[in-house]
């Protein structure tokens, strides 16, 4: 059973930085790209960020361009999330969610997601 | 960027009624990469469509997606009531891999 779990989200002040991780199982985490996608309290989902399967290819919204780092990491099955300068914008539910296809990909697993509050 | 637009806001609706969702995007949508999402209250997304018509695995018949270009539909032949949720869709052909805003069925 494919299973993604996030953590590492939190209350954090502006200017703060937050690293999110996501935990993979159940399928061959090296074979497959990743995303982290974000939902505001109240609103919709927003991309964040895509890594291919070798870290190869990475892309980032520009809502984000320049303040977050993906990563991952094939040997422990995991993916990050590097927050710099964070935002009051920025807070929201962080959802990772796997990435399926051929060529261009869809989401096709999603976590449950993480809550990153930016609040003073 | 492409944006896309979904109409309408809110469908209100009874239980085995047909449901009709659409989402607009601003330019073409290569090869059709879209997809349709399912969220319910304090749920993840769940994947329903993708590649514009095509059912994901382990979701009912009752959902069907059509369309290519920049116009596409997603329907639900028959609403059961557990279909009552947001609907999102999502283009996955280009960076950045927008989403729709959402359309909210709910009960009549």
């Amino acid at each position: 059973e494919v299973q993604l779990v996030e953590s590492g989200g939190g209350l954090v002040q502006p200017g703060g930085s937050l690293r999110l991780s996501c935990a993979a199982s159940g399928f061959t985490f090296s074979s497959y790209s990743m995303n982290w996608v974000r939902q505001a309290p109240g609103k919709g989902l927003e991309w964040v960020s895509y890594i291919s399967s070798t870290s190869s290819t990475i892309y980032y919204a520009d809502s984000v361009k320049g303040r977050f780092t993906i990563s991952r990491d094939n040997a422990k099955n995991s993916l990050d999330l590097q927050m710099n300068s964070l935002r009051v914008e920025d807070t929201a539910l962080y959802y990772c969610a796997r990435a399926n296809g051929s060529g261009r990909y869809y989401f096709d697993y999603w976590g449950q997601g993480t809550l990153v509050t930016v609040s003073s | 960027e492409i944006v896309l637009t979904q109409s309408p806001g809110t469908l209100s609706l009874s239980p085995g009624e047909r449901a009709t969702l659409s989402c607009r995007a601003s330019q073409s949508v290569s090869s059709s990469y879209l997809a349709w999402y399912q969220q319910k209250p304090g749920q993840a997304p769940r994947l329903l469509i993708y590649g514009a018509s095509s059912r994901a695995t382990g979701v009912p018949g009752r959902f069907s997606g059509s369309g290519s270009g920049t116009d596409f539909t997603l329907t639900i032949s028959r609403l059961e009531p557990e279909d009552f949720a947001v609907y999102y869709c999502q283009q996955y052909g280009s960076s950045p891999f927008t989403f729709g805003p959402g359309t909210k069925v709910d009960v009549k």
